[in-house]
């Protein structure tokens, strides 16, 4: 079964700042990559999605992952952080074809002025 | 398009209790999905569904049921409630196991 490793349970960082929020899965066949962000008190929105074709997609508000499958990464980037940036963001992977997600255990991003 | 909707938004409920979590999409989605979230573990499947009538076991699905009755409706409910219940529950519709489209979260408290 796949599974989902975010190791930064909480990252801060200063505003305008470049931030990197880690996620590695774990699966023998073919997936499918998501990050969500969770705002305060909300529900999860999707971020950026891999399904297939360039290994790395964007974000409209700035954010990109790279998905490297050597390394079974996924890693969540953004040069420059914006204090509206503060949130949890869940890496999630699915198999290809398959129903489910398998979300991570989350990362908080935590900017401060 | 109200898209995900969760009903109600807050419950406090005393052990041994039961009640019944409303999620209604209006997508026309075939897939609805019930998960709970609690901090430092992060989503965790209760139970979900690929189309009207049908329901499947997720990874944590003891001490709650669920019915699809409606396509757009899929209820979550709990029989006996137990404080290990106590958490925020969120409802999702997808077309498979792609994008989903969560609700805004319910927040229960088992006493």
């Amino acid at each position: 079964a796949q599974s989902v490793t975010q190791l930064d349970s909480q990252v801060p960082v200063f505003e305008e700042a470049p931030v990197e929020l880690r996620c590695n899965y774990s699966s023998s066949v073919s997936v499918y990559l998501f990050w969500y962000v969770q705002y305060p008190n909300q529900g999860l929105q999707l971020l950026l999605k891999y399904l297939s074709g360039s290994t790395l997609v964007e974000s409209i508000n700035g954010f990109e992952a790279e998905f490297n499958k050597s390394q079974t990464s996924f890693h969540l980037r953004k040069p420059s952080v914006h204090i509206s940036d503060t949130a949890e963001y869940f890496c999630a992977v699915t198999i290809t074809g398959f129903q489910k997600l398998v979300f991570g255990t989350g990362t908080r991003l935590l900017v401060s002025p | 398009n109200a898209g995900v909707t969760q009903t109600p938004k807050f419950r406090v409920l005393k052990t041994g209790q039961s009640m019944t979590l409303l999620c209604a999409q209006d997508m026309n989605h075939e897939y609805m999905y019930w998960y709970r979230q609690d901090p430092g573990m992060g989503l965790r499947l209760i139970h979900y569904s690929v189309g009207e009538g049908t329901t499947a076991k997720g990874e944590v699905p003891d001490g709650y049921n669920v019915s699809r009755l409606k396509k757009q409706n899929f209820l979550l409910g709990l029989e006996s409630a137990a404080p290990s219940q106590t958490s925020v529950y969120f409802c999702a519709s997808g077309t498979g196991g792609y994008e989903q489209y969560f609700g805004p979260g319910t927040r229960l408290t088992v006493t």
